[in-house]
């Protein structure tokens, strides 16, 4: 079974208007931590967002933001105000298993089929 | 510059060639993980090494294997290629010994077997 599905191959936005990409995991961990890497064209995994399930409030990171709804096992991306240099790939991603000191086998994360987003002018 | 590196950049071999992919973690970071990207499987997981021992498989081929020296660098080898080893194999590490999350991906290796 998929632990990270993103539904959304492709999507379109045009230049300043926001935009949604979707994620859903499933996981019966209760404790863990979803993420979400960019990979423009020249193939490296930036970083965006991180939001534990313990967290309390939805993360934001400037322009980036997670809607992070737990029951229905949802963590999705929203970029407002897009710009020119967001189109790339986006992945959402998936830690089980509680962070912390003592180098954990639980750290891998696990990977959606990640979704193309095209900015328009 | 993430603070992770990863060298070679690109490496083309042909058919049943070994190679060896190289990662320098972030500074203090004990933890390594190996992804592999490709078209077909999309990015998974292949191994974890924390201060130098072995923590967690995934699916990695009997033909791939991997370590962490003793400074912390973690090298990749990949035996008996195939076509179907064509991919770009990223390395991460983490900081795991304060609780932190932040995985920090080098720019990966693209490997093209021909």
């Amino acid at each position: 079974a998929q632990k990270i599905t993103q539904t959304q191959p492709g999507m379109f936005v045009q230049e300043k208007e926001a935009v949604t990409l979707d994620c859903t995991y499933d996981t019966s961990d209760p404790s863990y931590g979803l993420f979400w890497y960019k990979q423009p064209s020249s193939g490296e995994m930036i970083f965006l967002i991180y939001q534990g399930s313990y967290d309390q409030q939805n993360a934001t990171e400037g322009r980036y933001s997670l809607n992070f709804q737990k029951a229905r096992k949802s963590a999705n991306l929203v970029i407002s105000a897009s710009q020119l240099g967001d189109s790339a790939m986006y992945f959402c991603a998936m830690r089980e298993g509680r962070s912390g000191a003592g180098g954990t086998s639980y750290g891998k994360l696990t990977f959606g089929q990640g979704t193309i987003l095209t900015v328009h002018p | 510059d993430s603070g992770v590196t990863q060298t070679p950049k690109h490496l083309i071999t042909a058919t049943g060639q070994r190679v060896t992919l190289r990662c320098s973690p972030r500074s203090g970071d004990l933890s390594v993980y190996w992804y592999q990207q490709s078209l077909d499987q999309g990015l998974q997981f292949l191994i974890q090494y924390y201060n130098g021992e072995e923590r967690a498989k995934g699916n990695i081929l009997e033909r791939f294997s991997a370590q962490q020296f003793p400074d912390l660098h973690s090298e990749l080898n990949l035996s008996s290629l195939e076509l179907g080893d064509s991919a770009l194999y990223f390395c991460a590490s983490r900081d795991q010994s304060g609780g932190g999350d932040g995985y920090t991906f080098g720019s990966g290796t693209r490997l093209t077997v021909v």
